[in-house]
């Protein structure tokens, strides 16, 4: 168990809607990052927040946001969703990323775009 | 920008033999290398990690070292176990860019039959 909690665990839903996947990070770990596996594009970063502030961006579509509360817990949300946008969604969690480069993951959340 | 490059799966060994996975990295900087592990159905765990070269990073019986000169990061284990069956991912961070999020290899699935 990483200490990284996700839920839910499994979606289902259809193309147009919206959903919301949550991540608690580990106790003491201000830096939360969102990662996407789908089976044609493998594991790709998608964005990192740090103590409540986006921090880098990578390839995550304008459809997707993302935030992360005071209480450091984060959220992703997807829009207008396509076939395409089911994965496995990751979360991750390190306590500082300059000085702890050692990211923690959740167990992933499955989404199933029908 | 920056890459990894993973062997193509998947890797069947018979319980004992000799493991490598070879992993090769493009940086614009001096990265971190890493070594995760999904097991079926689950999350991503760090398996080990180098931050300098040089370093060889250990862990459960599996060994890789990090390679400046021929920017490789292979994982080794001297005999496999069933249990070892997973999906065996490399990463980089890139500290130098000030970029944390990990960038992942394409995976290499392992089967290890009795």
């Amino acid at each position: 168990d990483s200490g990284v909690t996700q839920t839910p665990k499994h979606l289902i839903t259809a193309t147009g809607q919206r959903v919301t996947l949550r991540c608690s990070p580990r106790s003491g770990d201000l830096s939360v990052y969102w990662y996407q596996q789908s089976l044609d594009q493998g594991l790709q970063f998608l964005i990192q927040y740090y103590n409540g502030e986006e921090r880098a961006k990578g390839n995550i579509l304008e459809r997707f946001s993302a935030q992360q509360f005071p209480d450091l817990h984060s959220e992703l949300n997807l829009s207008s969703l396509e076939l395409g946008d089911s994965a496995l969604y990751f979360c991750a969690s390190s306590v500082d990323p300059t000085s702890q480069e050692t990211q923690y993951f959740g167990p992933g959340t499955r989404l199933l775009v029908l | 920008g920056n890459s990894v490059t993973q062997m193509e799966g998947p890797v069947t060994l018979s319980e004992e033999a000799f493991l490598t996975i070879n992993c090769t990295y493009t940086a614009t900087g001096y990265p971190s290398l890493f070594w995760y592990v999904q097991y079926p159905g689950e999350g991503l765990q760090l398996l080990l990690k180098a931050t300098k070269a040089d370093d060889k990073g250990s862990n459960k019986g599996f060994e890789a070292t990090y390679r400046k000169e021929t920017t490789s990061f292979h994982l080794e284990k001297g005999s496999v176990q069933v249990s070892d069956s997973a999906v065996y991912f490399c990463a980089l961070s890139d500290r130098d860019t000030g970029r944390r999020a990990l960038t992942f290899g394409s995976g290499t699935r392992l089967q290890v039959q009795p």
